[in-house]
């Protein structure tokens, strides 16, 4: 079955620094991938999603994420944070063509 | 373009009364999807509605039903409140066609908590 994995409910960075979260999936069959954004008070932003081909994935706002078969993982990525980037951030995989979440990561971001 | 959207915003009920959460998808959509985000956690599936019809449930009671109209805008009904129900409930939709793998796009949901 799919399944999803957050690793660190909580990451802080600097403005500036690089911005890495976690993703580990769990799939029986070839993924799809996704990164969700989430502000206070908002529902799911869709960030970007991978589905075949190119394994580095490019989103909005800056942020790519890499699909590596063979660690099952779909880290995001993004060269330099902004204030505006803290939110909470959900990756999920599609299981048969709904969405399977992760439990989520804070980022928070200090000047 | 219309997004999805979601009404009400807030609500506030008490144990053992029902409640009706309303969804009217994205423009060129007909299928939406529905999902409970208890606080602190990841949204989870309800389920799914196209074609009018209930195509996929996640592990929720009876208690949570549905319905979509010939429009494609949904309800979700809970009966029975309790504690527990206490969430975000969101409202996704998707075209049906070129659903695997394209992303479903999401209202701001309905906060609903229950005393």
């Amino acid at each position: 079955a799919q399944s999803v994995t957050q690793l660190g409910s909580h990451v802080s960075v600097s403005e500036g620094a690089l911005v890495l979260l976690r993703c580990n999936y769990s799939s029986s069959v070839p993924p799809y991938l996704f990164w969700y954004v989430q502000y206070p008070n908002q529902g799911l932003q869709l960030l970007l999603k991978y589905t075949t081909g190119a394994t580095l994935v490019k989103g909005i706002n800056g942020f790519e994420a890499e699909f590596k078969k063979s660690e099952t993982s779909f880290h995001l990525t993004k060269p330099s944070a902004h204030m505006s980037d803290a939110a909470e951030y959900f990756c999920a995989v599609t299981l048969d063509d709904k969405l399977i979440f992760g439990t989520g990561t804070r980022l928070q971001v200090f000047p | 373009d219309a997004g999805v959207t979601q009404s009400p915003t807030h609500l506030i009920k008490t144990r053992g009364q029902q409640v009706t959460l309303r969804c009217s998808p994205k423009s060129g959509h007909d299928t939406v999807s529905w999902y409970q985000q208890a606080l602190g956690q990841g949204p989870q599936f309800i389920f799914q509605y196209y074609e009018e019809e209930e195509r996929q449930r996640g592990n929720f009671p009876d208690r949570f039903s549905g319905h979509q109209f010939p429009n494609y805008s949904s309800e979700l009904n809970v009966n029975a409140l309790l504690l527990g129900d206490s969430a975000l409930y969101l409202c996704a939709s998707s075209l049906a066609w070129d659903r695997v793998g394209q992303p479903q796009h999401f209202g701001d949901g309905t906060r609903l908590s229950i005393l």
